[in-house]
């Protein structure tokens, strides 16, 4: 199956500093790339869908001056965590989907976890 | 809010025992999907069900679709302790299949 990379896999970092991470498909092209937040014990939030080479769409209560999405190649999209604050500490969690070939599936990346002190 | 409300939130079973999980949604989809999430870890997908398909079967795994109710379940027949994790059904809509997920069910099988 296709294969969906994070990095960092953790990360801690200071309030008031940025963060980004990665997701990468590693063995297709990914038309559209998918980001979700998880916070601890609940389900999966979708912050906003990205398509390549255009700007993304945030879901409604996601600040898109504060997470910002850069999906730049087929490949590759990255989230930026703005100014973070303990608040945005989760579990961030990185989809893609390659339209092109009709396929219905999202694969998942690994997850990058985000402890803010 | 959750587009799908999963049911039970928790289900603990003895090894080699079938579990069965539901899953509620509200709105139209193009298909349903179910993924398998170990504690901390990524998510896995299991089995992807059409809006025209009813039931459909990957090895352990059957899955059941009545859109007419808007609910799926998902049976794991002959659960193993390996199966211990939090199970979400996450439905697609739309031509960019923006995925909604579940409130998911934790499921935790006894050796």
């Amino acid at each position: 199956g296709a294969v969906v990379s994070q990095h960092p896999s953790r990360v801690i970092c200071k309030s008031g500093t940025s963060v980004k991470i990665e997701c990468r498909s590693l063995d297709f092209q990914a038309t559209t790339m998918f980001w979700y937040r998880q916070f601890p014990k609940q389900s999966l939030m979708l912050m906003a869908t990205s398509n390549e080479g255009s700007k993304a769409t945030y879901e409604q209560g996601v600040e898109k001056d504060k997470f910002l999405i850069n999906h730049a190649s087929l490949t590759l999209s990255t989230l930026t965590v703005t100014s973070a604050h303990p608040e945005d500490s989760s579990f961030y969690i990185c989809s893609a989907r390659d339209r092109s070939r009709g396929e219905e599936t999202q694969y998942f990346g690994p997850g990058t976890r985000l402890l803010v002190l | 809010s959750q587009q799908g409300e999963e049911d039970p939130q928790a289900l603990s079973i003895q090894e080699g025992e079938n579990a069965t999980m539901n899953c509620s949604y509200k709105t139209s989809i193009n298909n349903l999907q179910w993924y398998r999430q170990n504690s901390g870890r990524g998510l896995v997908h299991l089995i992807l069900i059409r809006s025209n398909e009813r039931e459909k079967h990957s090895g352990r795994l059957r899955v059941t679709l009545d859109t007419s109710k808007k609910s799926s379940s998902l049976l794991i027949t002959a659960s193993r302790a390996a199966d211990t994790a939090s199970y979400f059904c996450a439905t697609a809509l739309g031509g960019y299949q923006k995925v909604t997920f579940g409130t998911g069910t934790k499921l935790q099988v006894i050796p």
